[in-house]
C-alpha cells in the first residue's frame, strides 16, 4: 500500500512548450501534496504544496505563474511548467503522506520522479 | 525544522557494516528522526525512523543516544545495491502537513 505514481516518468519537450506532469496516491487519500525539483548532484528542493480544493503555496523563488499546480482530487495533483526553457530541465518529484494516518510518523510517499528535458 | 549535518560522502565494500551519523543539535521534543534512501533518477525510499535509543528493521538499525542530538544509520552487511544517497530528516507529526525539508544528504558508494 501506500503507492505514489507519476506520469509521464520521462519527457522531452521544445523550448517554448507547456508539460503537464501528474502525481496519482493509488490506495489511499491526500489532501495535500508535494512537488519536489532535483538537479544533478543536488538534494530535494521543495517548490510548493498542493492542496486539495485550493490554491498551492509556493516557496520562495518559484514562479507560481510558471509552475501551474492544480490539485482537482484526493488522488491527484497535476503540476504545469509552462513556456518552458531549458533551465527548467530537472527531475520533478512529488509527495503525499496518507490523511488517514496510515504510515509511520509524518512519513511521506514519494513518487518515482519525472525527468524533464527541454531542449 | 531543525537542521541537520552528514558526511557528504562515505565509501565501503560489500559485506561491511556502514554507519552514517548525522548532526541535528537543535531537535525539538516532538521530533521524529527519518532515514530515506535515493536511487539516481528515483524517488526517495522510507528506510527507518526513531524517536529514541534504538530502532531495528528488517532493513536497517537506527541508533539515537539519550540527548537526541544525533543519530546514526547502520547498515549491516552492505552490498552493491546499497549504493545510493542517504538522508536524514527530522520533524514532527504536527508537520505532517508540510513537506519534509532534505540536507545534502550521504553519498554511499559500496565497491566490490
Amino acid at each position: 500500500g501506500a503507492v505514489v505514481s507519476q506520469h509521464p516518468s520521462r519527457v522531452i519537450c521544445k523550448s517554448g512548450t507547456s508539460v503537464k506532469i501528474e502525481c496519482r496516491s493509488l490506495d489511499f487519500q491526500a489532501t495535500t501534496m508535494f512537488w519536489y525539483r532535483q538537479f544533478p548532484k543536488q538534494s530535494l528542493m521543495l517548490m510548493a504544496t498542493s492542496n486539495e480544493g485550493s490554491k498551492a503555496t509556493y516557496e520562495q523563488g518559484v514562479e507560481k505563474d510558471k509552475f501551474l499546480i492544480n490539485h482537482a482530487s484526493l488522488t491527484l495533483s497535476t503540476l504545469t511548467v509552462t513556456s518552458a526553457h531549458p533551465e527548467d530541465s530537472s527531475f520533478y518529484i512529488c509527495s503525499a503522506r496518507d490523511q488517514e494516518g496510515r504510515g509511520l510518523y509524518n512519513e511521506q510517499f514519494f513518487g518515482p520522479g519525472t525527468r524533464l528535458t527541454v531542449l | 525544522l531543525a537542521k541537520t549535518t552528514q558526511p557528504i560522502s562515505m565509501d565501503s565494500y560489500e559485506g561491511q557494516e556502514v554507519n552514517i551519523t548525522c548532526s541535528h543539535n537543535n531537535i525539538a521534543t516532538n521530533d521524529y528522526i527519518t532515514w530515506y534512501q535515493q536511487f539516481p533518477s528515483q524517488g526517495p525510499r522510507f528506510i527507518i525512523q526513531g524517536y529514541k535509543t534504538k530502532v531495528t528493521n528488517e532493513v536497517a538499525s537506527l541508533f539515537i543516544p539519550a540527548d537526541r542530538k544525533s543519530s546514526t544509520l547502520s547498515l549491516p552487511r552492505v552490498s552493491l545495491s546499497d549504493t545510493a544517497v542517504y538522508y536524514c530528516l527530522v520533524g514532527s507529526g504536527a508537520a505532517g502537513r508540510r513537506a519534509l525539508t532534505f540536507g545534502s544528504g550521504t553519498r554511499l558508494q559500496v565497491q566490490p
